[in-house]
């Protein structure tokens, strides 16, 4: 059974780079979407993007200049960088395997991402 | 963007109740709809898939029907493990959305 664990930094100042990491245990990335989505506190859940194992992405348009995913050519992991942060982008950030284009079955159990200086 | 819009909010209920939930879509998007379980400290979870497919290894009891713009989820005999956000989601069109969830709590 695939597990996926977020990591990286709980706390970004505003104007930098926000970076996670995604590690894909039980199994490898191919096949599937790997994906990202956020639930701001008090708000709704946000889908980010997604990225096939070949690398090809598909993101969101409010934040498709800002947003970036990549895998890792290992296939183990994937990753976010969402830049120019500002308090709007705190949120929990979970990464998700997708049925291909359509719902996530699998996600992790999130991170929180605050943007503060 | 295909707005998702869940009611109610907040349901209170009893162990062995009946529950409902419903997800309206902004626009048809036909039997591409999710819903997933979230619990504190938990991975979300997915429940249903194509509006009334139950994902393998999800408990008989919930169920999900609808089609176009109406949703619902049902829980026949809420357990205690019941108590949770609830969250649909469509994938018909982009970008993804989901809607903002219903919590289910204990009466």
């Amino acid at each position: 059974q695939v597990q996926l664990q977020e990591s990286g930094p709980g706390l970004v100042k505003p104007s930098e780079t926000l970076s996670l990491t995604c590690t894909v245990s039980g199994g490898f990335i191919n096949n599937y979407y790997w994906g990202w989505i956020r639930q701001p506190p008090g708000k709704g859940l946000e889908w980010l993007g997604y990225i096939t194992h070949t690398g090809s992405a598909n993101y969101n348009p409010s934040l498709t200049r800002r947003v970036t995913i990549s895998v890792d050519t290992s296939k183990t992991h994937f990753s976010l960088n969402l830049t120019s942060v500002n308090a709007a982008d705190t949120a929990v950030y979970y990464c998700a395997r997708f049925m291909e284009w359509s719902y996530p079955d699998s996600w992790g159990e999130g991170t929180l991402v605050t943007v503060s200086s | 963007d295909i707005q998702m819009t869940q009611s109610p909010s907040t349901l209170s209920a009893s162990v062995g109740d009946r529950v409902t939930i419903t997800c309206r879509a902004s626009q048809i998007i036909g039997y591409w709809l999710a819903w997933y379980q979230k619990r504190p400290g938990k991975a979300p979870k997915l429940l249903i898939y194509k509006a009334s497919t139950l994902e393998s290894g999800v408990p008989s009891r919930f169920s999900g029907s609808g089609y176009g713009t109406e949703f619902t989820l049902t829980i026949s005999s809420l357990q205690p493990d019941d108590f949770a956000t609830y969250f649909c989601q469509q994938y018909d069109g982009y970008p993804l959305t989901f809607g903002g969830g219903t919590k289910v709590e204990i009466k």
